[in-house]
């Protein structure tokens, strides 16, 4: 079945530790995205990547990075400069291109970070 | 600039009972309005989507919402509610951005409960 994995579904950092969070599809989407959930409020947008080698900032990328070498991967990495990384993290993936500007993005089942 | 507001935090119904989920959005052009259901520690599933085509669009498991342009509101109902409705649901709006981007604007959330 096509669908997008994330792993691991628990994580713990650190401070001052870096972690790097998988996320991998097999739909064959050009569009990737990265959302943090903290409770009670919507997701937010970290990053995304329309294209392989190409990605943009969300609205909060401070204290993170992602890479796009592959369409079916795009990791996203907690840096020690995320002062409050404590959430779930939420991978997506979408259909892009000309006259598919409304396909519905498509989730993983999440991670969740956790400081010790 | 889109933006999306859940009306109620948390909705506690009666199994059999209708559910209603209030959303109101505003948007600068044409949206593209989705809901999303989220259980827990889980990823967000679909379950219907608006694209200017029918204005009451039906979704999975007996879900539908109707699109009221001069309210500007797409709430999401259920004749009869069922115990596996009990999760977070999501209102989105689709944004298309400058420079290409397209990403979504999630509201903040309603809990539904469902009482036996």
């Amino acid at each position: 079945d096509g669908g997008i994995t994330q792993s691991p579904k628990y994580l713990f950092r650190k401070e001052g530790q870096n972690v790097t969070l998988s996320c991998e599809q097999n739909l064959n989407h050009d569009a990737m995205y990265w959302y943090r959930q903290d409770p009670g409020q919507g997701l937010r947008l970290i990053y995304y990547s329309q294209i392989v080698n190409d990605f943009q900032k969300g609205d909060i990328a401070e204290g993170y990075s992602v890479s796009r070498e592959k369409k079916e991967s795009f990791p996203l990495t907690v840096t020690s400069a995320q002062k409050n990384p404590t959430a779930f993290y939420l991978c997506a993936s979408s259909i892009e291109g000309t006259g598919r500007v409304n396909q519905p993005q498509h989730f993983g089942d999440g991670t969740r970070l956790s400081i010790l | 600039a889109q933006s999306v507001t859940q009306l109620d935090s948390h909705v506690s119904v009666s199994e059999g009972t209708p559910v209603l989920l209030r959303c109101n959005y505003s948007s600068s052009y044409s949206p593209s309005l989705f809901w999303y259901v989220q259980h827990p520690n889980k990823g967000l599933q679909l379950l219907l989507k608006y694209t200017s085509a029918a204005t009451l669009v039906k979704g999975i498991n007996g879900f539908e919402a109707e699109f009221k342009k001069s309210e500007t509101s797409f709430h999401l109902t259920k004749p009869s509610a069922h115990m596996s409705d009990a999760a977070e649901y999501f209102c989105v709006v689709r944004v298309v951005g400058g420079a290409g981007r397209r990403a979504l604007t999630f509201g903040s959330g309603t809990r539904l409960q469902v009482q036996p």
